[in-house]
């Protein structure tokens, strides 16, 4: 059981737009600590994707984009291409866990 | 260019001490840093273990910290991870991964390892 929630899978056409949602809690995402994405392509380590609710390390395509609201997050990517079929982990940290970082279960996205 | 590569024994015996190496290129481990391990089961998600900065201060999860040792070896440039009394429950891939830039700890973790693959026999 993940202290962030994320849906397992979701899925979406060639050049479509998907999100996908990060749902925490009050002492955690609500209580004010960033969220930030992790995109982990078939058999690699996970990599940076979004950090800081929603800027982009550099290399990473603007059709990437994270936002945050109360205690909740989302990844959209738009324009999907085949290479986004990956899965995406949602990270924070929690203030009751004395400072545990913590993570979403993942999603993962399939690309039609 | 900063890399960061685990290596270790990648069979454990049920009840005995896993013992991980972090080896960190390219950066000096006692830069503003702080240096993580993160664990991933076969199929499953991620799992943070603990985070360590330099000068000693330590954070871990609190469902393994009984069984979790980090330690930095700023002479070598690495970090290890010990974690004792292990069952099948802690086999995983181990990545270490680098965050907290500038001694602010809940930043992302900006540079991960390939990680490695750690099985656990009984």
């Amino acid at each position: 059981q993940s202290v962030l929630t994320q849906p397992p899978s979701v899925s979406g056409a060639l050049g479509q737009r998907v999100t996908i949602s990060c749902t925490g809690s009050s002492s955690n995402i609500g209580a004010g600590f960033d969220v930030h994405w992790y995109q982990q392509l078939p058999g690699t380590a996970p990599t940076l994707l979004i950090y800081g609710n929603g800027n982009r390390p550099s290399g990473v395509p603007d059709r990437f984009s994270g936002s945050k609201s109360g205690t909740s997050a989302s990844l959209a990517i738009s324009g999907l291409q085949a290479e986004d079929e990956a899965d995406y982990y949602c990270q924070s940290y929690d203030s009751d866990l004395s400072g545990y970082a913590v993570f979403g279960g993942g999603t993962q996205l399939t690309v039609l | 260019q900063l890399q960061l590569q685990e290596s270790g024994p990648g069979l454990v015996k049920s009840s005995e001490t896993l013992s991980l190496t972090c080896t960190v290129s390219g950066v000096s481990i006692s830069s503003s840093y702080y240096w993580g391990w993160i664990r991933q089961p076969p199929g499953k998600g991620l799992e943070w273990i603990g985070s360590m900065y330099h000068s000693g201060s330590t954070f871990k999860n609190p469902s393994l910290e009984s069984r979790v040792t980090l330690s930095v070896d700023t002479s070598k440039n690495n970090l290890s991870l010990k974690l004792t009394s292990v069952t099948a429950e802690d086999a995983a891939v181990y990545y270490c991964a680098r965050h907290g830039y500038g001694g602010n700890y809940y930043e992302a973790f900006d540079i991960w390892g390939q990680g490695t693959m750690v099985t656990v026999s009984s």
